[in-house]
């Protein structure tokens, strides 16, 4: 049971170049996250999905977007990456269907630097 | 405003037991409360959550005011390993799935 993996863990891009960002979980939970964590900040919810087949914005939603691929995976994606999105990046999955009284499991993280 | 609010950092000895406060004074009826703490290099780790209940789990104990406006996690006694940034969070109304951290406490524990 690997739980919340990510790949890759490091990446370097150039500004303008896109990637994706894999997310996977493996204890059946409904819904999944994405965040982001800046230097000394707390995490910001860029996307989340509630459930399979449906994504949503969270606070910092411009610069990404998101594919719920089936219910294991989450990926996200930059188009066009800028500077301003270095940081690391966080996937997380939680039971769902009342949602609110389950706890999130976070994965590794995968730290992006945009030059 | 989902925020809650927290010292910056608190400073603890080894195998004493530590406080940590938070304050959610516009918490809703709905809103459950979730403790999460992240060691250097990882993602955040879940604690304990609740709603109203005092709760206890292997890690940690939650103590909820009974106006729910603050809480308080209790670890009953600190190890080196204890040392991170604890994250109080509310989670549910009308914030819905957009679970808000705010810059957490800092935990320092000495020898």
């Amino acid at each position: 049971n690997a739980g919340v993996t990510q790949t890759p863990k490091f990446q370097v891009l150039k500004t303008g170049q896109s990637m994706t960002l894999q997310c996977a979980q493996d204890m059946n939970h409904n819904s999944m996250y994405w965040y982001r964590q800046d230097p000394g900040m707390g995490l910001r919810l860029i996307y989340y999905s509630a459930s399979e087949g449906t994504t949503d914005k969270g606070e910092v939603p411009n610069g990404y977007n998101v594919s719920r691929l089936n219910k294991r995976e989450f990926s996200l994606r930059l188009e066009s990456a800028a500077p301003s999105q270095t940081s690391v990046y966080f996937c997380a999955s939680s039971q769902g269907q009342g949602w609110s009284s389950y706890e999130q499991y976070f994965g590794p993280g995968t730290r992006l630097t945009v030059t | 405003d989902a925020k809650t609010t927290q010292p910056n950092s608190m400073e603890s000895n080894e195998e004493e037991p530590v406080h940590l406060p938070c304050n959610h004074s516009t918490i809703s009826g709905t809103d459950y409360i979730h403790w999460y703490r992240q060691l250097p290099s990882q993602g955040p780790e879940y604690v304990i959550h609740g709603l109203t209940s005092n709760v206890n789990n292997r890690m940690a104990s939650l103590a909820i005011a009974e106006d729910r406006k603050s809480s308080t996690l209790i670890l009953h006694r600190a190890t080196l390993r204890d040392a991170a940034v604890y994250y109080c969070i509310r989670r549910g109304g009308t914030g819905g799935f957009k679970t808000i951290f705010g810059a957490g406490t800092r935990l320092f524990v000495k020898a």
